[in-house]
């Protein structure tokens, strides 16, 4: 079974950090870029960050950019979020997703056919 | 940036009708790299469309995708009980990638 389980969430204070996993299984990991995808209550969907297969490009949405950064470890079929300088906004349920191979050779993948389950992250003091 | 807007907020309709979804993009969606989501309350979105047309694994053949450019359009030919929920468009042509800001689909 194509499964993701996303781990690491919590309750953690401004300004503080946080690393979030996702452990991929059923599909061949390496041969996919992956992403992660943030969704505020009550709020609609937002990207946070993208890694091709190989690491070799990275993506991130200007409201992360400089404090999250993400990794993947093949060997372990996992993919990792650090989040740093946390902040009240970043409050949400955190998704990891599969992309789709983008044929038209955009290293980022294409659109996202698996999803986790997601992992709650709560910022505040 | 690409800003998706989406529109209807939301859409009120009966079983059996038809749903016409609207996502247009601020910029040109470059190789029509534009995907549909569907999200029920408390899971994770499904993918039903990617590369504006192209209908996922799985997916029933009354969901569609069209358009081209900075307009897409999402259409349910026969709402099923099962289809009522929220649905994304997302751009994946340029970066940053970017997810509208939803449509609810209800039961009028």
């Amino acid at each position: 079974e194509v499964q993701l389980v996303e781990s690491g969430g919590g309750l953690v204070q401004p300004g503080r950090s946080l690393r979030l996993s996702c452990a991929a299984s059923g599909f061949t990991f390496d041969d996919y870029a992956m992403h992660w995808v943030r969704q505020a209550p009550g709020k609609g969907l937002e990207w946070v960050s993208g890694i091709s297969w190989n690491s070799g490009s990275i993506g991130y949405a200007d409201s992360v950019k400089g404090r999250f950064t993400i990794s993947r470890d093949n060997a372990k079929n996992s993919l990792y979020l650090q989040m740093n300088s946390l902040r009240a906004e970043d409050t949400a349920l955190y998704y990891c997703a599969k992309a789709i191979h983008d044929y038209g050779g955009n290293p980022l993948g294409g659109a996202f056919d698996i999803w986790g389950q997601g992992t709650m992250v709560t910022v505040s003091s | 940036e690409i800003v998706l807007t989406q529109s209807p907020g939301t859409l009120s309709l009966s079983p059996g009708e038809r749903a016409t979804l609207s996502c247009r993009a601020s910029q040109s969606v470059s190789s029509s790299y534009l995907a549909w989501y569907q999200q029920k309350p408390g899971q994770a979105p499904r993918l039903l469309i990617y590369g504006a047309s192209s209908r996922a694994t799985g997916i029933p053949d009354r969901f569609s995708g069209s358009g081209s450019g900075t307009d897409f359009t999402l259409t349910i030919s026969r709402l099923e009980p099962e289809d009522f929920a929220v649905y994304y468009c997302q751009q994946y042509g340029s970066s940053p990638w970017g997810f509208g800001q939803g449509t609810k689909v209800e039961i009028k």
